[in-house]
């Protein structure tokens, strides 16, 4: 398997533009999260999926974020509309599942989308 | 909610020497500890884990221990060498009864010096 894919791998946008990333799961993988990283927030959990079900979605930061997975091999992450305090790395992750409640399995994170919103 | 500190947030050891990294948790119900490694402009990787259930984990160089009376657990590696320098996260997953969450400290900078 290639691993989780993500793109783009670099987006420049305007500030009220719409941005969408996107990310494909390791096959097989029941859990997807979307991952928000900066310098002064550091990692950040924005939501994520069970068996392509949105479960906990308490991360997303407000309105202007919204996440979908269509199926169990694809999920966007959309911004509309961006602002520049966005500028973020964005990681998405897949895991196995759990090994019983309350346990993460291993999760195996994308390359990442580095956003810049000028 | 569930907080997650860590501490150092830069740390430089000569290599060959140990390093030791500390987090604390705040709720008591958190039950899994994962530990990632995320070299400069890559991604973070799991590097090791523990469960509630048990006291310490070693995988070679690596070590974690876990406090839960205290709730703070410690990463430790031994013998460093240069490609530890990387950032490293530790975190804290906790189960509801209709969502997990796992909460991330802010990361340590580790710097080997030659």
């Amino acid at each position: 398997d290639a691993g989780v894919i993500q793109s783009p791998r670099h987006e420049v946008t305007e500030m009220g533009q719409e941005v969408t990333l996107r990310c494909k799961p390791i096959s097989g993988h029941d859990y997807l999260f979307w991952y928000r990283q900066t310098m002064m927030r550091g990692l950040e959990l924005l939501i994520y999926f069970n068996n392509n079900v949105p479960i906990d979605d308490s991360g997303m930061p407000e309105d202007r974020f919204s996440a979908k997975m269509p199926n169990a091999s694809f999920s966007t992450l959309k911004i509309q509309p961006s602002e520049p305090r966005d500028s973020a790395v964005y990681f998405c992750a897949s895991s196995a599942g759990s090994s019983g409640i309350g346990y993460f399995d291993e999760q195996y994170f994308g390359p990442g989308t580095r956003l810049t919103v000028t | 909610g569930e907080n997650v500190e860590q501490h150092p947030s830069t740390l430089s050891v000569q290599e060959g020497d140990s390093a030791v990294i500390k987090c604390t948790y705040s709720d008591s119900a958190s039950n899994y500890f994962p530990w990632y490694k995320q070299e400069l402009g890559k991604r973070p990787q799991l590097i090791i884990d523990i469960r509630s259930n048990v006291g310490e984990k070693k995988d070679q160089r690596i070590a974690v221990t876990l406090n839960k009376t205290a709730k703070h657990f410690s990463l430790h590696i031994t013998e460093t060498q240069p490609e530890d320098s990387a950032v490293y996260f530790c975190a804290a997953s906790i189960s509801y009864s209709s969502a997990s969450k796992i909460i991330f400290g802010s990361g340590t900078r580790l710097s080997i010096r030659p």
